[in-house]
């Protein structure tokens, strides 16, 4: 049974750091694309950053280009979000996802329950 | 950037047939996906590429994707239902992916 399962939530003051984590089990990690996608208080859903399964190709949405840095360990089956210079807007549940899909057609078919980060002072 | 305009909200009776619009682009030339997620829970996949489920989502559920508008269609609604619907497509030219604003359904 696929699990993802974030961790490393918490309150943090504007300008402050945190790195999330997301524990994979259950298939072969180092195969898989990984995605963190996030979703504000009572709002939609928000892609923030892809990483390849290699670490060798890493995408982010331009709100957080600069601020957070996406990374992984495949001897771990673990994702990382490295979030820095964090700003009120960021406050959101973070959801880890697996990305599948071939060119085309690219989604995420497991989520796992998120980890809410809420920047406030 | 890729735009994606659903509904705000969606309302239907118990065993009647809800659509959910996902408007873009000539949308029909990329692949859509749609999730569910109810409150308090992670998202789940219920329609990708279009038209396929995954193993464990009802036949009740199917997508559609022509033109400028992508629908999921739910059947024979069910109180369980009940939840936010987002749809999804790949941007291939950054590697981003975009979601729709998303769709509260609400069964009557």
């Amino acid at each position: 049974e696929v699990q993802l399962v974030e961790s490393g939530g918490g309150l943090v003051q504007p300008g402050g750091s945190l790195r999330l984590s997301c524990a994979a089990s259950g298939f072969t990690f180092s195969s898989y694309w990984m995605s963190w996608v996030r979703q504000a208080p009572g709002k939609g859903l928000e892609w923030v950053a892809n990483i390849k399964q290699d670490g060798s190709e890493k995408y982010y949405v331009d709100s957080v280009k600069g601020r957070f840095t996406i990374s992984r360990d495949n001897a771990k089956n673990s994702l990382y979000l490295q979030m820095n210079s964090l700003r009120a807007e960021d406050t959101a549940v973070y959801y880890c996802a697996r990305r599948v899909g071939v060119l085309g057609g690219i989604y995420f078919d497991y989520w796992g329950q998120g980890t809410l980060v809420t920047v406030s002072s | 950037s890729y735009v994606l305009t659903q509904p705000p909200s969606v309302s239907v009776a118990p065993g009647k047939t809800a659509r959910i619009t996902c408007g873009g682009n000539n949308i029909g030339s990329k692949s859509v996906h749609w999730y569910q997620q109810k409150p308090g829970q992670a998202p789940v996949l219920v329609i990708y590429y279009d038209s396929d489920r995954p193993s464990g989502i009802p036949e009740r559920f199917s997508g559609s994707n022509s033109g400028n508008t992508a629908t999921l269609t739910i059947s024979r609604v069910e109180a369980g239902d009940e939840a936010d619907y987002y749809c999804q497509v790949w941007d291939s030219s950054s590697d981003h992916q975009v979601f729709g604003g998303g769709t509260k359904l609400t069964v009557l």
